[in-house]
């Protein structure tokens, strides 16, 4: 089955910096990769996607890049913001398995004023 | 548009208790999924649907069953409650169409079991 990495677990930075957090995948035929943003006491939210056939989306302050050949894909966020900060999670899926999203382990983003 | 609701929110059950989680969503949705939210661990599925009548086993379904009679409601029932199933329970409702998939999540519910 799938197997999604993500890095790092805790990821600080000052108001107005860019954060990057990283995701690896391990089946080849994920083709389907969102992000979801968890706010403390809520479910997750998505925020971001991209599909296999591109390879980079930008939705104003967020962007994801997917690097096929290596199976890896990333969300940056510049200019952040306090808002920002929650638990952020990647995951990867295969076309017609829609409720069987594999996740990453999380990365809990702390924007710091 | 209430989206996908889960209750209870919060629950504690000794070991050994049954007890069922409720989930419905109003989306008509086909996919329906729980999974388990664990320190560390990222969320993990348990039992997942792709329609009414229709389930099937995730990455850690032991301990647990599931029903899908309509395609609003997607209980999860804890057999034998045991400490190992102390975590946070998302209920997730997804739509396939034309290529268009997101997971809309309930709000959870926190389970202790002593």
């Amino acid at each position: 089955g799938e197997n999604v990495e993500q890095h790092p677990s805790t990821l600080s930075v000052q108001e107005g910096d860019s954060a990057v957090i990283k995701c690896t995948y391990s089946d080849s035929a994920s083709n389907y990769f969102p992000w979801y943003k968890q706010e403390l006491g809520k479910g997750p939210q998505l925020i971001i996607d991209i599909r296999s056939n591109v390879g980079e989306k930008k939705d104003q302050r967020i962007a994801v890049t997917l690097n096929k050949t290596a199976k890896h894909f990333s969300l940056h966020i510049t200019e952040t913001q306090p808002e920002d900060s929650a638990v952020y999670f990647c995951a990867a899926i295969r076309s017609g398995t829609a409720s069987k999203l594999t996740f990453g382990t999380g990365t809990r983003l702390q924007v710091t004023l | 548009n209430a989206g996908v609701t889960q209750t209870p929110k919060f629950q504690v059950l000794k070991t050994g208790q049954s007890m069922t989680l409720q989930c419905a969503q109003d989306m008509n949705h086909e996919y329906m999924s729980w999974y388990r939210q664990d320190p560390g661990m990222g969320l993990r599925l348990i039992h997942y649907s792709v329609g009414a009548g229709i389930t099937d086993q995730g990455e850690v379904p032991n301990g647990y069953n599931v029903s899908r009679s309509t395609t609003e409601d997607f209980p999860l029932r804890l057999l034998s409650a045991a400490p190992s199933q102390t975590s946070v329970y998302f209920c997730a409702s997804t739509s396939d169409r034309r290529g268009n998939t997101e997971a809309f999540f309930g709000q959870g519910t926190r389970l202790t079991v002593v």
